[in-house]
């Protein structure tokens, strides 16, 4: 089973600044099928990123993965204040198809 | 538009059974692979159980290996989870989604299990 290890668990940041959350993965993710999710409470999660880079329909160009192998990043350019939430990475490549364990996004 | 709408979640005791289904519409739903995810209380996201887009092979994680079932009916457009052997662990949000080269692009608002004595 591949783990993915977040960090930080939280993060306390303000509106226009930039956001950096980091995702490790235990051994290589088959064919970076390494996707990112946000999710607001009393929601399901939405998809921001799959493929380890490529954006999902809909979602703003500040939102962007990077990374390949074990190590893997999302950044968010300027946060605006609707993107305050939790992210969650997750391999999809072999199964199971686990997940991190969030990266809370906070308002500072 | 694509959309997911899980049903069946309830209050159950341990050791009880449960069945939870997934109306998918609005996409070609025998072309996808489909998967549940479980959120217990104030907790992360857990992958529980996938399934091929033509049922060839279903695929578990440990925590619920032999006691869940994955099937799907692409006649009826529907994706289930038998749950069986509940256990208090097993509490959580039921989510559906759908699954690709593109990720879990499209998920279900869920449905509460409830175990508990």
């Amino acid at each position: 089973e591949i783990v993915l290890t977040q960090s930080p668990g939280t993060l306390s940041l303000s509106p226009g600044e930039r956001a950096t959350l980091s995702c490790r993965a235990s051994q290589n993710v088959f064919s970076s099928y390494l996707a990112w999710y946000q999710q607001k409470p009393g929601q399901p999660p939405r998809l921001l990123i799959y493929g380890a880079s490529s954006r999902a329909t809909g979602i703003p160009d500040r939102f962007s993965g990077s990374g390949s192998g074990t190590d893997f990043t999302l950044t968010i350019s300027r946060l605006q204040p609707e993107d305050f939430a939790v992210y969650y990475c997750q391999q999809y490549g072999n199964s199971p198809y686990t997940f991190g364990q969030g990266t809370k996004l906070e308002i500072k | 538009q694509t959309q997911l709408v899980e049903s069946g979640g309830g209050v159950v005791q341990p050791g009880t059974s449960l069945r939870l289904s997934c109306a998918a519409s609005g996409f070609i739903f025998s072309a996808y692979g489909m998967h549940w995810v479980r959120q217990a209380p104030g907790k992360g996201l857990e992958w529980v159980a996938g399934i091929r887009y033509d049922g060839s092979n279903e695929y578990y994680a440990d925590s619920v290996k032999a006691r869940f079932i994955v099937s799907r009916d692409n006649t009826k457009n529907t994706l289930y989870l038998q749950l069986n052997r509940l256990r208090v662990e097993d509490t959580a949000v039921y989510y559906c989604a759908r699954g690709g080269e593109k990720g879990f692009d499209a998920w279900g608002q869920g449905t509460m299990v409830t175990v508990s004595s």
